[in-house]
């Protein structure tokens, strides 16, 4: 079992609808979350970042982590073209090694 | 956010050759990076840490030897592919850690494409 699962999609959605993205994991030690952002043959871009449980939300961007749970969520609200892209969710312990998920491949569709 | 970049962005080079990729800090002293490889449609993977004045840490099954890590600076670290073949070709990516109270995330740069033919 991967310690990160993360469903690699491809996810195809009309503009203007709420994406939902979502990861589990295994190992309770994680405490920093992460959500980025990767277009085609570029490196990966920093979304969201929680620390432990909770929401956050930035713009049309929200981070959920339940910890109880082991599951990470980003959505986001009035989808655009433009985010067309591939989202890593990513965790660590702390020690600054990130275990990525697989991505999720997301296509917007105008 | 914190800037990295990486140069060359992409790269040809003849089987046997070998290659360097720099990956830069740009706006923050990074004690620590990271490097990673990427094959197409899957997700990035850890290939070793970067660690200033001293010896990288490799991650399981990557040959020391074939990847040579040098973290020079706080600001610079390298990475060269020694007698590069054909399967060495992907993306290869560097990061650099921001760490603080209740932060530990990670900024990376744009990715070097490596083509070996």
């Amino acid at each position: 079992q991967k310690e990160v699962e993360q469903d690699p999609g491809p996810l195809s959605v009309p503009e203007g609808a709420i994406v939902s993205l979502n990861c589990t994991y295994s190992n309770s030690a994680f405490q920093y979350f992460m959500w980025y952002r990767q277009y085609s043959r570029k490196g990966p871009e920093l979304l969201m970042y929680t620390y432990s449980s909770g929401n956050k939300e930035d713009g049309r961007f929200t981070a959920q982590v339940d910890k109880s749970s082991k599951y990470i969520s980003l959505f986001i609200r009035d989808s655009q073209p433009s985010d067309s892209a591939t989202y890593l969710c990513a965790m660590s312990k702390g020690a600054q090694k990130l275990v990525f998920g697989q991505g999720t491949r997301l296509t917007i569709n105008p | 956010g914190a800037v990295v970049s990486q140069h060359p962005s992409w790269v040809i080079c003849k089987s046997g050759t070998s290659v360097k990729i720099e990956c830069r800090s740009l706006d923050f002293q990074a004690t620590t990076m990271f490097w990673y490889r990427q094959f197409p449609k899957q997700s990035l993977m850890l290939m070793a840490t970067s660690n200033e004045g001293s010896k990288a840490t490799y991650e399981q099954g990557v040959e020391k030897d074939k990847f040579l890590i040098n973290h020079a600076s706080l600001t610079l670290s390298t990475l060269t592919v020694t007698s590069a073949h054909p399967e060495d070709s992907s993306f290869y990516i560097c990061s650099a850690p921001q760490v603080g109270p209740r932060t530990d995330t990670q900024y990376f740069g744009p990715g070097t494409r490596l083509t070996v033919l």
